[in-house]
C-alpha cells in the first residue's frame, strides 16, 4: 500500500527562521510529489511541484527530493507568521488513475 | 493560471433533501476531476475519481448511489449529495487535473451543513 508519511507536529518556529518540513514515501514507482499548505477552514493550495531529485528553489520555499532515500522536504526560509498552516505532502505514482498520496500534513506555528 | 472554482461555498440543508455541488475549471480544460471529503481536524479523503465523459470511480466505502458525480464537460464536475443526513456534513472539495500534467489545483471547497 502506498503511504506518504509526515510528522504531524505542531512544528513551531520563531519568526524570521528556517521552518523544516520532511515527508517519506513507500511506492518507489513515485515520480512527483508536491507540496500544499493548507490554512485552517480552506482549502489546499499548491506550493511547489518537485520531480528530480536534488534541489528546487522558488522563493522563500525550497523543495528537496532523495528518490534513493525515498525523502523530500520542504523548507520555509525566513518564516513568516502568515506561513502558519498545516503543509501537505503528496506523491504521485505514476498510475493511470493520476491519484495523489497525502501525507496527513505537519502543522507549523510561527511565533512572532 | 489553474484556478478551480466550487459552488456552493457554503450550504445548509434539512436531512433528507440533495444538494449539488459543482466545481469548475476556469482557465483550462479538466481531463480529471477528483472529490474530496475532510472533517474537522482531520485528512483530506479522496471520495472519487472522475474522468470527462466517463463514469467516476469511487474510492472503497464511498456509496456512489448517495454521492452521486457527473463529469460532463472537460472544465465542470458535479458531486450531487443525495438525501443527506448529518453525517454528511463536511467539508467538500474538489481539485483538477489538465492534460498532460499530473498536477491538481484544488477549488476553494464546499462546506456543507445538515441540518
Amino acid at each position: 500500500q502506498k503511504e506518504v508519511e509526515q510528522n504531524s507536529g505542531p512544528l513551531s518556529v520563531p519568526e524570521g527562521a528556517i521552518a523544516s518540513l520532511n515527508c517519506t514515501y513507500s511506492d518507489r514507482g513515485s515520480q512527483s510529489f508536491f507540496w500544499y499548505r493548507q490554512y485552517s477552514g480552506k482549502s489546499p493550495e499548491l506550493i511547489m511541484s518537485i520531480y528530480s531529485n536534488g534541489d528546487k528553489e522558488d522563493g522563500r520555499f525550497t523543495a528537496q527530493l532523495n528518490k534513493a532515500s525515498q525523502y523530500v522536504s520542504l523548507l520555509i526560509r525566513d518564516s513568516q507568521p502568515s506561513d502558519s498552516a498545516t503543509y501537505l505532502c503528496a506523491g504521485y505514482s505514476g498510475a493511470g488513475s493520476y491519484q495523489l498520496t497525502f501525507g496527513k500534513g505537519t502543522k507549523l506555528s510561527v511565533i512572532p | 493560471g489553474a484556478v478551480v472554482s466550487q459552488h456552493p461555498s457554503r450550504v445548509i440543508c434539512k436531512s433528507g433533501t440533495s444538494v449539488k455541488i459543482e466545481c469548475r475549471s476556469l482557465d483550462f480544460q479538466a481531463t480529471t476531476m477528483f472529490w474530496y471529503r475532510q472533517f474537522p481536524k482531520q485528512s483530506l479523503m479522496l471520495m472519487a475519481t472522475s474522468n470527462e465523459g466517463s463514469k467516476a470511480t469511487y474510492e472503497q466505502g464511498v456509496e456512489k448511489d448517495k454521492f452521486l458525480i457527473n463529469h460532463a464537460s472537460l472544465t465542470l464536475s458535479t458531486l450531487t449529495v443525495t438525501s443527506a443526513h448529518p453525517e454528511d456534513s463536511s467539508f467538500y472539495i474538489c481539485s483538477a487535473r489538465g492534460l498532460a500534467t499530473d498536477t491538481q489545483y484544488f477549488g476553494p471547497g464546499t462546506r456543507l451543513t445538515v441540518l
